[in-house]
């Protein structure tokens, strides 16, 4: 299996900008997990789906956020405008009938 | 909510050494699991465990559930163990996993 797919690997843009992220998730697998990697705020959930649905969103920032996973191969991150605090490397996990999460190689975003 | 607290948050070693970390809970948690971020970023699985002790390698854990610690062994240390070591939990019928702020590990030759 190839593992969580993610693409881009680096983004770079401006501020005001949306910006998309993307997440294919390992096949069979039907949890999908979005976290947020900083150095002052470490690792944060921002929205896990289940079975293509939105489980639990409670960690995504804000309305300029978010997320969606039209089928079980495929989900995006959008932020829309793009701020600096934006920043972070953006992860995407997945995780099959245990509870073990696999995780992409994540997306580095920098909002200049 | 539960609180992850890990220790140390920074450790160096010299190579062949033995360590270990450790991960504390405030609550009750039917997952916990331990991963190795490599100074690339990438972030791996090591261990599901719950309860219990699992070893893998020169890699052990134990879990004693109802102290609310896990612990995170590394034996015979090479340098490509540096990296970051997270410890996460999760309760209840809630997927999400909440994160410890990880320990610091550098290897030296």
């Amino acid at each position: 299996d190839a593992g969580v797919i993610q693409s881009p690997r680096h983004e770079v843009t401006e501020m005001g900008q949306e910006v998309t992220l993307r997440c294919k998730p390992i096949s069979g697998h039907d949890y999908l997990f979005w976290y947020r990697q900083t150095m002052m705020r470490g690792l944060e959930l921002l929205i896990y789906f289940n079975n293509n649905v939105p489980i639990d969103d409670s960690g995504m920032p804000e309305d300029r956020f978010s997320a969606k996973m039209p089928n079980a191969s495929f989900s995006t991150l959008k932020i829309q405008p793009s701020e600096p605090r934006d920043s972070a490397v953006y992860f995407c996990a997945s995780r099959g009938s245990t509870d073990t999460q696999y995780f992409g190689p994540g997306t580095r975003l920098t909002v200049l | 909510g539960i609180q992850v607290e890990q220790s140390p948050p920074d450790l160096i070693l010299q190579e062949g050494a033995n360590s270990t970390l450790r991960c504390n809970f405030s609550d009750s948690v039917n997952n916990l699991q331990w991963f190795h971020q490599n100074p690339w970023g990438q972030l791996i699985n090591l261990f599901y465990i719950p309860s219990g002790t699992k070893q893998n390698g020169r890699l052990s854990a134990t879990t004693v559930a109802t102290e609310r610690y896990s612990l995170l062994y590394i034996s015979s240390s090479q340098t490509t163990d540096s990296g970051v070591y997270f410890c996460a939990v999760g309760a209840g019928n809630n997927r999400k996993l909440i994160w410890g702020l990880g320990t610091s590990l550098a290897v030296n030759p």
